[in-house]
């Protein structure tokens, strides 16, 4: 079974603070692709981060990066320098095989990240 | 570039009524797919459409239903509608040739009472 675990409920930082959203997950695939998703409070799931199993190199991009570890069945979020507009509830999800990055989404319950000024 | 557009964006039903929600996926996107977020949840895979048919099914009752139409639009339908029915209900499309991921949209916020 396909499971993703994201054991941070809620995260409050400081402005300028830097903060690390944790993501555990399971699967039986060989083949299989880890996201990252923001949900802002209009409810649209954007877009972050696909990282398929093959690479585990980590990636950054502006302030945002991303640590897979297949070892430890990780895919930590860190945010450098946190700001207001960082406020909202963050998902990873993973995808199996079948049918490559289009197959089912499962999703995390969920991380909120509160920026304080 | 438009990005998925869904209908409506509020609705209120009552128990035992039947609601119809609408998706029109990015321009270039053939793949639709449909998911529910309960409150405080993360959304739960309900079924993909490709090529006007069901492709994949999540765990959910056959009250739940679906279609795909040529131009790649989609509804979902859900029957007898439960309290527990309340939920956001989103809409995600992709290519099916393009192995890159689903683009989102902003979801229909359905109340049953």
């Amino acid at each position: 079974a396909q499971k993703v675990t994201q054991a941070q409920t809620e995260i409050s930082v400081v402005e300028k603070e830097d903060v690390t959203l944790d993501c555990v997950y399971e699967t039986r695939d060989t083949t299989y692709y880890l996201f990252w998703y923001k949900q802002p409070p209009s409810g649209e799931l954007v877009f972050l981060i696909r990282r398929n199993s093959f690479d585990e190199q980590n990636e950054i991009s502006g302030r945002y990066s991303w640590n897979f570890q297949k070892s430890t069945s990780s895919f930590n979020f860190t945010i450098t320098a946190s700001q207001v507009v960082d406020s909202a509830v963050y998902f990873c999800a993973l995808s199996g095989s079948y049918g490559g990055a289009t197959n089912k989404l499962i999703f995390g319950t969920g991380t909120l990240l509160a920026v304080q000024p | 570039d438009a990005g998925v557009t869904q209908s409506p964006t509020h609705l209120i039903k009552t128990r035992g009524q039947q609601v119809t929600l609408r998706c029109s996926p990015k321009s270039g996107h053939d793949t639709v797919s449909w998911y529910q977020q309960a409150l405080g949840q993360g959304p739960q895979f309900i079924f993909q459409y490709y090529e006007e048919e069901e492709r994949q099914r999540g765990n959910f009752p056959d009250r739940f239903s679906g279609h795909q139409f040529p131009n790649y639009s989609s509804e979902l339908n859900v029957n007898a509608l439960l309290l527990g029915d309340s939920a956001l209900y989103l809409c995600a499309s992709s290519l099916q040739a393009y192995n890159y991921g689903y683009t989102f949209g902003s979801g229909t916020r359905l109340t049953v009472v």
